[in-house]
C-alpha cells in the first residue's frame, strides 16, 4: 500500500499562472477529499468525490478553482489564475468506506508570489 | 449543520503524565463517526483513533483513548504517559454518513520534559 501520493510537494509560481495539483488515491478507496490548510483558516474542505462523482464543491473558494476525477484512482485540483491569497498547503485524502479514516497525502505547499 | 469545536488552542503537559484534549460536536444525524488526527511539525496528517456513534465502548489504541459521551456530544482524546514525540497539533473530525469530513480548529499540545 503506497498511500495517497500528491505531487508536486512544493510549488512556487507567480500570480496569474495556472497551477495544477495532482493526487493518486489508494487502490480500492472510493471517496476523495481536497483540503486547504492555512494558519488563519485551519483545515478547509474544498471538495469531495464519492465514486468519481463530485458531491459537494461548496468549499471551493471561487471559479478560479476546479477539481476533476477522470478515473477512480486520480484527481487534479487546478487554480487558474492563481493569486497570492491561494498560498497554502493543499491536502488530498481518500477513504474506503464512510466509517474508515481518511488517509492523507503529504500535501502540496503552494506559494504564489 | 455539522460542527466540530475544539476550545483549547494550546495545551501543556509534563512528560509521562496524561492529558485530555477536548472536542465537542453537533449533528442531528444518529449515524456518524468521530476521528482524531495528529499533525507533527513535519506536516503530515496521522490518523490516531476512531469512534462510531453506535459503538458501545470507548475506542482505545495504545496510549490513545477516546472518552465518548454521546449525550453531551463530546469526544475527548486522552493521551496517557505523554512522550516528547506527542508534541504536535491534534485535530478532531466528524463524518456523518457518506458525507464530508469536517475538522475542528485543532489543539497544539506541547509536552515538557
Amino acid at each position: 500500500d503506497a498511500g495517497v501520493i500528491q505531487s508536486p510537494r512544493h510549488e512556487v509560481t507567480e500570480m496569474g499562472q495556472e497551477v495544477t495539483l495532482r493526487c493518486k488515491l489508494i487502490s480500492g478507496h472510493n471517496s476523495l477529499f481536497w483540503y486547504r490548510q492555512t494558519m488563519m483558516r485551519g483545515l478547509e474542505l474544498l471538495i469531495y468525490f464519492n465514486n468519481n462523482v463530485p458531491i459537494d464543491d461548496s468549499g471551493m473558494p471561487e471559479d478560479r478553482f476546479s477539481a476533476k476525477m477522470p478515473n477512480a484512482s486520480f484527481s487534479t485540483l487546478k487554480i487558474q489564475p492563481s493569486e497570492p491569497r491561494d498560498s497554502a498547503v493543499y491536502f488530498c485524502a481518500s477513504s474506503r468506506t464512510p466509517n474508515s479514516p481518511l488517509h492523507f497525502g503529504n500535501g502540496t505547499r503552494l506559494t504564489v508570489t | 449543520a455539522q460542527k466540530i469545536t475544539q476550545t483549547q488552542p494550546g495545551m501543556f503537559v509534563q512528560e509521562k503524565e496524561a492529558v485530555t484534549l477536548d472536542c465537542t460536536y453537533d449533528t442531528s444525524d444518529p449515524s456518524y463517526g468521530l476521528f482524531w488526527y495528529k499533525q507533527p511539525s513535519s506536516g503530515e496528517m496521522i490518523f490516531l483513533i476512531y469512534q462510531g456513534s453506535y459503538d458501545q465502548q470507548n475506542a482505545t489504541e495504545g496510549r490513545y483513548s477516546l472518552n465518548f459521551q454521546k449525550a453531551r456530544k463530546s469526544a475527548n482524546l486522552v493521551i496517557s504517559a505523554s512522550q516528547l514525540g506527542d508534541s504536535a497539533m491534534y485535530f478532531c473530525a466528524m463524518r456523518v454518513g457518506n458525507n464530508d469530513m469536517r475538522f475542528g480548529a485543532g489543539t497544539r499540545l506541547t509536552v515538557k520534559p
